[in-house]
């Protein structure tokens, strides 16, 4: 079964260092997310891609993240400077386009802990 | 924007039926997904409406009302292995057909 590949399952960093996630799609996946999920709350969109190009970074706090997905198929995100406020779920989700009957697959995600 | 409420939190017995209610509002609906997320993992697909209704899938049911910005998820035959997090999202074809997602009901089924 296809899945959303992501790196590192689990990451711990100290405040101001920097850090970066990497997710593979599953393939023929044009559209691509980037979630944030706090404990105990719903996930939170912060960029979607379609092929390479940003369809909406609205939420993406840009002082200090960034994504890219140059070739439209693997996507990095990142954060610099890491602050404890950071830690949290990272979750990447494809989908086949953006109106699929099932929504979008997710990725096993990256547990953040900034300390 | 939309707004998506669910309850925090369930409990239930196992065997049992819970139902689990989702309100949104959104300008341009277009369709409500239910996932299901075990703790420390990723959210899976469980149902998808948009038309009006009941969609049923085993021991999994979704509803659907459009003009009263409601949805439940409804689960016969509790077992433990249900005990999980139940996310409702909506799609918005005005926000680009994106998913916006509710805070989640963490359901915990007793035996």
């Amino acid at each position: 079964e296809a899945e959303v590949a992501q790196s590192p399952r689990y990451k711990i960093t100290e405040k101001s260092q920097a850090v970066a996630f990497w997710c593979d799609p599953i393939s023929g996946h044009a559209t691509l997310y980037w979630y944030r999920q706090i404990l105990g709350q719903g996930p939170e969109l912060l960029v979607q891609f379609q092929d390479e190009s940003v369809v909406d970074d609205s939420q993406l706090p840009k002082d200090r993240f960034s994504a890219e997905r140059l070739k439209g198929v693997d996507s990095t995100l990142k954060i610099q400077p890491a602050e404890l406020g950071d830690s949290a779920m990272y979750l990447c989700a494809s989908s086949l386009g953006q109106t699929s009957n099932y929504g979008y697959t997710f990725g096993s995600g990256t547990r953040l802990t900034v300390v | 924007g939309q707004n998506i409420d669910q309850p925090t939190e369930m409990t239930a017995t196992e065997g049992a039926i819970v139902q689990i209610n989702c309100t949104y509002q959104t300008s341009g609906f277009n369709g409500l997904f239910w996932y299901q997320q075990h703790a420390g993992e990723a959210p899976t697909f469980l149902s998808y409406n948009v038309l009006d209704g009941l969609e049923e899938k085993g021991r999994f049911s979704s509803f659907l009302s459009r003009s009263k910005g409601y949805s439940y998820l409804l689960l016969k035959e509790l077992q433990m292995k249900d005990s999980a997090s139940y996310l409702c999202a909506v799609r918005d074809h005005n926000a680009g057909n994106m998913l916006t997602f509710g805070g989640g009901t963490r359901l915990m089924v007793k035996p």
